[in-house]
């Protein structure tokens, strides 16, 4: 089983769309899990962080289940500009400064 | 300043080359990371520099070898490269868990 699994997509939806991305890690002592975006031969951008109790930044929510082991992020009011890679990042029980990431989910938001 | 800049942006190389990544960051960052990507995968972590010193190899071949010459500088030193090392290579910096990441430097080997 991977660390940080996540559904390759694509997830193709249409502009104004709400979507939504799960993510599952392994290690259950797991400490910091972030979301990152990255676009096309671009370098990985801080999208956020997820804090066990859920954290909202304009359109985008993130949620932690630590007891299903599991990270969401939920984009309302899709435009254009969020198509890109999304991807999950878990910072593993005992490695301090190592993130393990995910494949990414590939987001394609049209007209 | 919130930005880890790398340079070159790209890199041409043959196989007998001699060659440096660089990378800055003026957060002051305690952390400073070197990952390669290759194409529709994660970034893979190389090595990791804690307090100028280097804390973390994930087993990297020899013909990459790294150097932090301060708190704000990480060097990427290549030699004999293969061509299945051509791969973006991406530096990062951190004071928590949290990484930031610079433009990366795409490398192609010839």
């Amino acid at each position: 089983r991977k660390e940080v699994e996540q559904d390759p997509g694509p997830f193709n939806v249409p502009e104004g769309a709400t979507v939504a991305f799960n993510c599952t890690y392994s290690n259950s002592a797991s400490q910091s899990f972030f979301w990152y975006r990255q676009d096309c031969r671009k370098e990985p951008k801080l999208l956020m962080s997820v804090y066990s109790s859920g954290n909202e930044d304009g359109r985008f929510t993130a949620q932690l289940n630590r007891a299903s082991q599991y990270i969401s992020l939920l984009i309302r009011d899709s435009k254009l500009s969020d198509s890109a890679t999304y991807l999950c990042v878990v910072n593993m029980a005992g490695t301090a400064s190592k993130l393990t990431f995910g494949t990414g989910t590939r987001l394609q938001v049209t007209l | 300043d919130t930005e880890v800049t790398q340079t070159p942006k790209h890199l041409v190389m043959g196989m007998t080359n001699k060659k440096s990544l660089k990378c800055e960051q003026h957060m002051g960052h305690r952390a400073m990371y070197w990952y390669k990507q290759k194409a529709k995968k994660p970034p893979e972590l190389m090595f990791v520099y804690s307090y100028e010193k280097l804390s973390i190899n994930e087993s990297v071949p020899s013909r990459f070898s790294p150097e932090c010459p301060n708190s704000s500088l990480l060097n990427l030193h290549l030699h004999a490269l293969q061509p299945e090392d051509s791969a973006l290579y991406l530096c990062a910096s951190s004071q928590t868990s949290e990484q930031f990441f610079g433009p990366g430097t795409r490398l192609t080997v010839l």
